[in-house]
């Protein structure tokens, strides 16, 4: 069973790019999220998906970044015209809720610098 | 929402000493995480623990949930037990279709 994948692993790009990253979770997992976490903080979620619908969006997901999950199994995060404050490790999770669990499993995360 | 703080921000021990790390949580959670952040970034999980006490090897985690907090233990501390320690939680009443909301962290330096 492996765990959770996420690509690239690193990104550098010039400011005003844009930029795709690619997540595929725990094959058994029907919900998918992703978190973005900036220096000395804690990861926090930018929007998740149940199956294929996208169920929430974060108040951080401005409009220059959109998620997918066709057909319910890996999932593209794109980032248009990227800014510097976009530099950030993107993390990418999977559950699967079996007797009451809600546990998540991450991947090892998309580091991304904007230059 | 929810609401999760750790403390201490920092901590820094000698190898072999014993540490406890606590996080608080304002209502009450569905699921709680600890997880251990290594040096390239990788979330490893420890425990999933909303309630009750777990025991892994060196570690152990106790959730007090009507108390509406958590504590991890290290015994015996060694150098790769460096790295910062997150608690994370979800909030309860919720079916499971919501985020981890997470700690600021809390950053072990064990020396040797």
């Amino acid at each position: 069973d492996t765990g959770v994948s996420q690509d690239p692993r690193h990104k550098i790009t010039k400011r005003g790019q844009n930029v795709t990253f690619r997540c595929d979770p725990i094959s058994e997992h029907n919900r998918l999220y992703w978190y973005r976490q900036t220096l000395g903080q804690g990861p926090e979620f930018l929007t998740y998906f149940q199956n294929e619908a996208q169920l929430e969006k974060s108040r951080l997901l401005s409009d220059r970044f959109s998620a997918e999950r066709p057909k319910g199994s890996f999932s593209t995060l794109e980032i248009q015209r990227t800014e510097q404050g976009d530099s950030a490790m993107y993390l990418c999770a999977s559950s699967f809720r079996q007797a009451n669990s809600y546990e998540q499993y991450f991947g090892p995360g998309t580091r991304l610098t904007v230059t | 929402g929810i609401q999760v703080e750790q403390s201490p921000p920092d901590l820094i021990l000698q190898e072999g000493a014993n540490s406890t790390l606590r996080c608080n949580f304002s209502d009450s959670v569905n699921n709680l995480q600890w997880f251990h952040q290594n040096p390239w970034g990788q979330l490893i999980n420890l425990f999933y623990i909303p309630s009750g006490t777990k025991q892994n090897g060196r570690l152990s985690a106790t959730t007090v949930a009507t108390e509406r907090y958590s504590l991890l233990y290290i015994s015996s501390s060694q150098t790769t037990d460096s790295g910062v320690y997150f608690c994370a939680a979800l909030q309860g009443g919720h079916s499971g279709n919501t985020p981890l909301v997470f700690g600021k962290g809390t950053r072990l330096s064990v020396i040797a």
